[in-house]
């Protein structure tokens, strides 16, 4: 099993539509949470970043973490067709700063 | 200010050969990590530079090792390729050590025949 796993998708939806993306990992030793986007033939961009159960919310894109369950989430509101692109989620432990475990990524596709 | 830069964008070689990808990081920024993507096991931590110094290391076999110049410019070196090795391999380089201040290259497309 893998330490995080991520649905590959592809998940394709309609423009105006709500997104949802989802990661589950088994490391309860894992602090912090972040959603990654990546656009073809790019290198990834950090979206969001939490270290805390909860939900945090940036313009479209709100994260929630749930540390009991081990179930991370990325909602995209009023998806755009500039939000297809493959979506990373990935955690780590506190003192392995680069050491991130990364999902395989969701591709998504949201068509106008 | 310019982002992350790689070079070559896209590589081809041949089973046993041995290739060197280079990364120049954003201006200031001296820390630099080097990770490979594939699609079976999607992003996976290399190793990491500060000021010339490997301060972290993945679990690669050892074929594959980087140095980092005095101007945060960053080398990986991958020999004796293997075909497993076909990958993209992205370049990070960062301003701290916060994990939320990495910023990426478009990566090197290497494909071993």
């Amino acid at each position: 099993q893998k330490e995080v796993e991520q649905d590959p998708g592809p998940l394709s939806v309609p423009e105006g539509a709500i997104v949802s993306l989802n990661c589950t990992y088994s490391n309860s030793a894992f602090q912090y949470f972040m959603w990654y986007r990546q656009y073809s033939r790019k290198g990834p961009e950090l979206l969001m970043y939490t270290y805390s159960s909860g939900n945090k919310e940036d313009g479209r894109f709100t994260a929630q973490v749930d540390k009991s369950s081990k179930y991370i989430s990325l909602f995209i509101r009023d998806s755009q067709p500039s939000d297809s692109a493959t979506y990373l989620c990935a955690t780590g432990a506190a003192g392995n700063n680069r050491k991130l475990i990364w999902g395989l990524g969701t591709s998504l596709a949201v068509n106008p | 200010k310019a982002g992350v830069t790689q070079t070559p964008r896209y590589l081809i070689k041949t089973r046993g050969q041995q290739v060197t990808l280079s990364c120049s990081p954003i201006s200031g920024h001296r820390s630099v990590s080097w990770y490979q993507q594939t699609p079976g096991q999607g992003l996976q931590f290399l190793f990491e530079y500060f000021s010339e110094t490997q301060r972290n290391k993945g679990n690669f076999p050892g074929r594959f090792s980087g140095r980092q110049f005095s101007n945060s410019r960053s080398e990986m070196n991958v020999s004796t390729l293997e075909l497993g090795d076909s990958a993209l391999y992205l370049c990070a380089s960062s301003p701290s050590e916060a994990i939320d201040t990495q910023y990426f290259g478009p990566g090197t497309r290497l494909t071993v025949l």
